[in-house]
């Protein structure tokens, strides 16, 4: 089944780092996501990673996967005022995309 | 390239009336999809079009939920009678095919309130 975990708030400061974790159920997906929502607007893909990765860096994204723990992590590296927002995981499961409930982060300047 | 639009932005409606929603998506995309989302939650999937024809309906409350998107293009999503639950954001996405990587671009939503 699809069932994606996140934890809800995370506050940093400018050009720090910042980890958002995930958790899923569905050992079958065969990527896992990461989409950005900005308030009023839709969501936007970040990132994905193939299942068979356990890492992808992208820029200021880096993704790990633990397939054993059914663990995903997105780090910002240098995280900036413009990415404050609500990042939400999901895997792909049955064809379709099952999200978590988002992690809101808030940049302080 | 134009994204994916939808309309109204925002409607505000008494429970037991009725409403729709339109979604045009990204052009040459096949696949078009209606999400709910409701407030502190992530967008769960409603309906999937492949073209004209639908590919996943298993999450629509299809008793009060219609949606069509007749000539494989633009789509809309109905609600008829609307309960208070249903307050919530609907957001359509579109992509140019299913399965993955899944890169699906989303709209702006329109925010639904039901009083």
């Amino acid at each position: 089944g699809e069932d994606v975990e996140q934890s809800l708030f995370l506050s940093v400061r400018e050009g720090d780092s910042s980890v958002i974790n995930c958790t899923y159920t569905d050992s079958s997906s065969t990527y896992l996501y990461w989409y950005k929502q900005e308030p009023g607007a839709g969501l936007q893909l970040l990132t994905y990673i193939f299942s068979n990765m356990d890492m992808k860096q992208d820029q200021r994204l880096t993704v790990l996967l633990n397939k054993k723990d059914k663990h995903l992590s997105l780090r910002i590296a240098d995280t900036q005022t413009g990415d404050s927002a609500i990042y939400f995981c999901a895997e792909e499961g049955n064809n379709r995309l099952a999200f978590g409930k988002g992690n809101q982060v808030v940049v302080i300047p | 390239e134009a994204g994916v639009a939808q309309s109204p932005r925002y409607k505000i409606i008494e429970k037991r009336q009725s409403v729709a929603f339109w979604c045009n998506p990204i052009s040459g995309h096949a696949t078009l999809y209606w999400y709910q989302q409701i407030l502190g939650q992530g967008p769960k999937l409603l309906i999937q079009f492949q073209n004209n024809g639908v590919v996943d309906d298993s999450q629509l409350p299809k008793d009060r939920f219609s949606a069509e998107r007749l000539k494989g293009v633009d789509s809309t999503l109905k609600i008829q009678p609307a309960k208070l639950e249903d307050s919530a954001v609907y957001l359509c996405a579109s992509s140019l095919q299913t399965g993955g990587p899944e890169t699906q671009y989303f709209g702006p939503g329109t925010r639904l309130l039901v009083l």
